[in-house]
């Protein structure tokens, strides 16, 4: 079963700083990996995926990194903005019974202060 | 916007009341999934419908009962729900089911049962 672990649960910068999310995963058998963020009450929004043959991604100032073989991705963040605080998310596809469910981390929360 | 809404976005009903929440997604998609997200733990996967059928149910109580009359539209009825059952439900549509595609969140419904 895949198991999907995200550090540190929680996070405060200040602005301009930049900073890393971290997020491991058990079963390196994955196709894919992706992050969203989540504001306060509210859904999930995509900010990206990277597939299994990727080792990077790359969307304005996020730039998201993936190692199979270690588990692990991360996902950089350039120049921190208070809008930028909210909830990070990262899943990864999970089979099982012939079909994939995607499996979540409990998420980083991000502040960031003006 | 995601082109995923969801109605209503807040709802409190006690533990005898039936209600239903609904969701509707714009893109076209094949695939949509209703998750459960509890306080500090990982969203958890509902139920997924693939054209129509219901592919996916993991463990959920009876007390939930879905309905997808279409591949737009897609419900959650309650009913004799517990105060555990609170939480924010998230559904979410991918083009295909369950598979390695991104999925496109809605907003979600915060329920509290009383």
């Amino acid at each position: 079963k895949q198991e999907v672990t995200q550090i540190p649960a929680a996070l405060s910068v200040p602005e301009g700083e930049n900073l890393v999310l971290n997020c491991s995963f058990t079963d390196s058998a994955i196709y894919n990996l992706q992050w969203f963020r989540q504001d306060p009450g509210k859904g999930l929004t995509s900010l990206l995926l990277i597939q299994s043959s990727q080792r990077e991604q790359t969307s304005g100032r996020l730039n998201a990194s993936l190692d199979k073989s270690s588990g692990r991705s991360t996902l950089y963040i350039a120049a921190s903005q208070p809008g930028d605080s909210a909830t990070y998310l990262c899943a990864v596809p999970y089979s099982g019974a012939g079909s994939y469910q995607l499996t979540f981390g409990k998420g980083t929360k991000l502040s960031v202060i003006p | 916007e995601t082109g995923v809404t969801q109605t209503p976005r807040h709802l409190v009903m006690g533990m005898t009341n039936k209600k239903s929440l609904k969701c509707e997604q714009h893109l076209g998609h094949n695939a949509m999934y209703w998750y459960k997200q509890s306080a500090k733990k990982p969203l958890e996967l509902m139920f997924v419908y693939n054209f129509k059928e219901q592919t996916e149910n993991n463990s959920v109580p009876s007390r939930f009962s879905p309905e997808c009359p279409n591949s737009s539209h897609l419900f959650l009825h309650l009913h004799t729900l517990q105060p555990e059952d609170s939480a924010l439900y998230l559904c979410a549509s991918s083009e295909a089911g369950p598979s390695t595609d991104t999925q496109y969140f809605g907003p979600g419904t915060r329920l509290t049962v009383l």
